[in-house]
């Protein structure tokens, strides 16, 4: 069965440092990844999505990943942070003939000091 | 622009009592999502549905059913409201394919009493 750890809960980083959050998946096939991001009182937006090609994708706002299949992991990556990206990030699988089925990380709450 | 939405916002029922959770999307998706949110557990699905009239069972689907009366609507139902219920509900939209961006709504705050 597919699944999805996002291994950090809380995460805190200063304004302008650089960021990285994890996501580790469990899948036997080639899966479909997918960072949202969530706002507070909001509902999930997409930062980026992968599912072929450049295993570096880029995303809104700076963000991107990377899919390393050897080590099953699909970790979101910003340069420099800013006081606007705290929010729960979330890492989701999904595959082919599945209805578009997404299986969820349990998320990360990114809080930025300034 | 995608628009999902979702009636109520919040929401207080009583235990043992019937909870309607209603969304509507503009985007034209055969697909719908429910899920709910809980802390440490990220979003977990709860039913979903590949087009009007249709309706399936999830990652957790008891206690909770589901109605898709039109390609805009899809409703979430509590018969039997319980405690254990009270969660955060998102309802989202696409297109059905493993590739696919969801659209998600702004979320229902229920609680049970």
């Amino acid at each position: 069965a597919q699944s999805v750890t996002q291994p950090d809960a809380r995460v805190t980083v200063s304004e302008g440092a650089s960021l990285q959050l994890r996501c580790k998946y469990s899948y036997s096939g080639t899966p479909y990844l997918f960072w949202y991001v969530q706002y507070p009182r909001q509902g999930l937006q997409l930062l980026l999505k992968y599912y072929s090609g450049d295993p570096v994708v880029q995303g809104v706002n700076g963000f991107e990943a990377e899919f390393i299949k050897s080590n099953s992991s699909f970790h979101l990556r910003k340069a420099s942070v800013h006081w606007s990206d705290s929010a729960v990030y979330f890492c989701a699988v999904s595959e082919d003939y599945n209805q578009g089925k997404l299986i969820f990380g349990q998320g990360t709450k990114l809080s930025i000091k300034p | 622009e995608a628009a999902v939405t979702q009636s109520p916002r919040n929401k207080v029922a009583v235990t043992g009592g019937k909870v309607t959770l209603s969304c509507n999307q503009t985007n034209n998706h055969n697909n719908m999502y429910w899920y709910r949110q809980d802390t440490g557990h990220g979003l977990r699905l709860i039913h979903y549905s590949y087009g009007a009239g249709s309706t399936e069972k999830g990652d957790i689907p008891d206690g909770y059913k589901a109605s898709r009366p039109s390609q805009e609507n899809f409703s979430l139902i509590l018969e039997l409201a319980t405690p254990s219920q009270t969660s955060v509900y998102f309802c989202a939209s696409g297109d059905g394919t493993g590739k696919d961006t969801q659209y998600f709504g702004p979320g229902t705050r229920l609680l049970v009493l």
